[in-house]
């Protein structure tokens, strides 16, 4: 079974960029995730999506972030114009539906700086 | 809101040899999970083993096991036999249990384990 695919692995920008990260979950997965990982701390939720609606966007910096799951099956997150506090590594997770009793499997992340 | 604290930034241990990596958390609800988490260096993060709070019994998964004390909100996790393998970031983890809403992952921040030949 493949796991969650993400790409770019690397991405390097200078301030007020457009950046964006695409993830391939794992086939069947309803659940797809998007954490952000700062050096130094652990990861953040972003936005979780269930099949092609949004479950939880709380933490999700609205005016510039944005995320769409077209289909229910790809993700793209979008930084829009980038800042510096914003370098970090992005995680895509995806989970065969929402609840604790589910394993998320994660990917390998997106590391993205911000110059 | 839920919090998860790791105290131990940094640990190490020599090959063969048990180290317990310590986790706290705070939480009103009753029912949930408790996850530690393993992320090599450049790899994935992967599941090392998963708690659910209302099952007294203490998880295992072969060399690694958890000491869930529920009063204390106390979790910690147990590497018996330690491999070079085990040198990882590991990240206690809280999730509510109920699907339907949110069942995101909080993180502690983490504890880095350099395992010693």
């Amino acid at each position: 079974e493949a796991g969650v695919a993400q790409s770019p692995r690397y991405k390097i920008i200078e301030k007020r960029q457009s950046v964006a990260f695409w993830c391939n979950p794992i086939s069947g997965h309803a659940t797809l995730y998007w954490y952000q990982q700062i050096l130094g701390q652990g990861p953040k939720l972003l936005i979780q999506f269930q099949n092609n609606g949004v479950v939880d966007d709380s933490q999700l910096p609205k005016d510039r972030f944005s995320a769409e799951r077209l289909k229910g099956v790809d993700s793209t997150l979008k930084i829009q114009p980038a800042k510096l506090e914003d370098s970090a590594v992005y995680l895509c997770a995806s989970s065969r539906t929402s609840g604790g009793a589910f394993e998320q499997f994660f990917g390998p992340g997106t590391r993205l700086t911000v110059l | 809101a839920q919090t998860v604290t790791q105290s131990q930034p940094e640990m190490s241990v020599q090959e063969a040899e048990t180290v317990t990596l310590s986790c706290t958390y705070d939480t009103s609800e009753s029912n949930y999970y408790l996850f530690w988490y393993k992320q090599p260096p450049s790899r994935q993060m992967i599941l090392v083993i998963r708690q659910e709070a209302y099952k007294q019994q203490n998880a295992t998964e072969n060399r690694f096991s958890v000491n869930f004390q529920k009063a204390a909100k106390s979790f910690s996790l147990k590497i018996s036999d330690s491999q070079l393998g085990d040198t990882a970031m590991y990240f206690c983890a809280f999730s509510q249990r109920d699907g339907g809403a949110t069942n995101k992952l909080i993180f502690g921040t983490g504890t880095l384990l350099a395992v010693q030949p």
